[in-house]
C-alpha cells in the first residue's frame, strides 16, 4: 500500500506568514492527491484535488503543487480563518496530519 | 447541491455489529463515475478511510479492516450502509460518510472526496 508521509506534524505561525506543508508519496502517484482542512469538530473541507486544482469557493491564497512523489500545500498569506489541521489524501491513504497553531 | 449525512448508534458495546446509514441527496449512485465511501477519524487523531462503494457495485475495504466490513447500498433510497463486526473500544471515532468523484486529467486518474457528511460519534464501551 502507498504512504503518504506528511510534515511537519504541527507548525506555530502568525497572522500573515506564508505556510507550507509538504505530503511525500511512499511511489509516484502522479498527480493523485487532495488537499483538507478540518476544524475542531466539524468534517473536513476540501482545499485542492489533482495536487494543484482549487477547489470552487476556496480563496485563492491556497495552492498545491507537485506531481510524482512530493506536493506541497501553500497558505500565501495565512489569515485567522486557516488556523486549523490540514490532511493530504491518495486515493484511499491519508496523511497525518498538520495543525497550523498561532503564534 | 450535495448533501450526506450518517445515521445510527451513539453507542456500542464490544463485540456488537455496528451499522451505519448515509443518507445522500443531490446525486445519484447510478450515475457512473460516482462512488460514496466511509472515513473514521478517533479523538484526537488523524483521519482512517475504511470502505467505498461505486455506482456499479465495485466495493474496496482497507485492508486491515477488511474481515470486518461490509459496504452496500440502496439506489432506490439514496442509502449506503457500512457495517462493522466484532466492534472494540479501539474503534471509538467519529465516522464520516463523503461523495467520492473521479476524474481524467493528462496525467490520469485522479479521485477525491466532497463533500462530507457531518459526521456521527460512536463510542464502544461496556
Amino acid at each position: 500500500a502507498i504512504q503518504m508521509t506528511q510534515s511537519p506534524s504541527s507548525l506555530s505561525a502568525s497572522v500573515g506568514d506564508r505556510v507550507t506543508i509538504t505530503c511525500r508519496a511512499s511511489q509516484g502517484i502522479r498527480n493523485d492527491l487532495g488537499w483538507y482542512q478540518q476544524k475542531p469538530g466539524k468534517a473536513p473541507k476540501l482545499l485542492i484535488y489533482a495536487a494543484s486544482s482549487l477547489q470552487s469557493g476556496v480563496p485563492s491564497r491556497f495552492s498545491g503543487s507537485g506531481s510524482g512523489t512530493d506536493f506541497t500545500l501553500t497558505i500565501s498569506s495565512l489569515q485567522p480563518e486557516d488556523f486549523a489541521t490540514y490532511y493530504c489524501l491518495q486515493d484511499y491513504n491519508f496523511g497525518g496530519g498538520t495543525k497550523v497553531e498561532i503564534k | 447541491q450535495i448533501t450526506l449525512k450518517e445515521s445510527g448508534p451513539t453507542l456500542v458495546k464490544p463485540t456488537q455489529t455496528l451499522t451505519l446509514t448515509c443518507t445522500f441527496s443531490g446525486f445519484s449512485l447510478s450515475t457512473s463515475g460516482v462512488g460514496v465511501g466511509w472515513i473514521r477519524q478517533p479523538p484526537g487523531k488523524a483521519l482512517e478511510w475504511l470502505a467505498l462503494i461505486y455506482w456499479d457495485d465495485d466495493k474496496r475495504y482497507s485492508p486491515s479492516l477488511k474481515s470486518r466490513l461490509t459496504i452496500t447500498k440502496d439506489t432506490s433510497k439514496n442509502q449506503v450502509v457500512l457495517t462493522m463486526t466484532n466492534m472494540d473500544p479501539v474503534d471509538t471515532a467519529t465516522y464520516y460518510c463523503a461523495h467520492r468523484h473521479r476524474g481524467l486529467t493528462i496525467f490520469g486518474v485522479v479521485s477525491w472526496f466532497d463533500p462530507w457528511g457531518q459526521g456521527t460519534l460512536v463510542t464502544v464501551s461496556s
